[in-house]
């Protein structure tokens, strides 16, 4: 069965420090990825997508960037991290892009002060 | 534009009683929902699914519900237990603004009174 990872899962960082997040699948190929990002108590925004190693595509423009240096792991990134960059960012995956549920890793909880 | 919305953020049933959680998608094009529960904490889990081809599906306490003529979505949860409370989140699936998307709700909160 096909498990999905994340961590850290709590982090406290101050403002303008650097920040990477990795998330890492395990029993499938070729997933596509995702990063979302979840205020307290609101829904999911897209960040990036990854449809292979290497290929990043970006929602919304950001101080966070993506990468997929290999097939089933997906980092997400930050040079210098905002107050407003706190949340609960999830990684999902699914099988392809065409009409197929993604499944969510555990999160990971994002303190910036 | 494209959009997927939820009609109650919050919803509080009794123990017991069947909740139904309702959800709005303007996107015609839209071909393949999925109802995930996001428990506090957590991240979402897929709960159900169901394809435009369809009306009705169901599951183990669950049946999504899916009326193309007014882009309606429901979820209805029988005899709902306190390990149901949890938001709700329906998601839509299609080719939206030229591209392949998948487009979430804002989501609906469940309280399960004892």
């Amino acid at each position: 069965s096909q498990t999905i990872h994340q961590w850290p899962a709590t982090l406290v960082q101050p403002v303008g420090s650097p920040l990477s997040l990795e998330c890492t699948v395990e029993g499938t190929s070729n997933p596509n990825l995702y990063w979302y990002r979840q205020a307290a108590g609101r829904g999911l925004q897209l960040l990036f997508y990854s449809v292979g190693i290497g290929q990043i595509s970006s929602e919304v423009p950001q101080n966070l960037s993506a990468s997929r240096p290999q097939d089933r792991q997906f980092i997400l990134s930050s040079k210098k991290l905002l107050l407003s960059d706190s949340g609960f960012y999830l990684c999902a995956w699914s099988p392809g892009l065409a009409s197929l549920a993604q499944y969510f890793g555990p999160g990971t909880r994002l303190l910036v002060l | 534009g494209e959009s997927v919305g939820l009609h109650l953020p919050t919803l509080s049933v009794q123990e017991g009683d069947n909740s139904i959680i309702n959800c709005a998608y303007s996107n015609s094009a839209s071909d393949y929902f999925i109802w995930y529960k996001q428990e506090s904490g957590k991240g979402p889990q897929f709960i159900i699914d169901i394809r435009s081809n369809m009306d009705k599906r169901q599951g183990q306490r669950v049946t999504v519900l899916l009326n193309k003529t007014v882009k309606h979505l429901s979820l209805q949860i029988a005899a709902t237990q306190p390990g149901d409370s949890a938001v709700y989140f329906c998601a839509e699936n299609g080719v939206i603004s030229g591209g392949f998307k998948t487009i979430f709700g804002a989501g609906t909160r469940l309280f399960v009174k004892a």
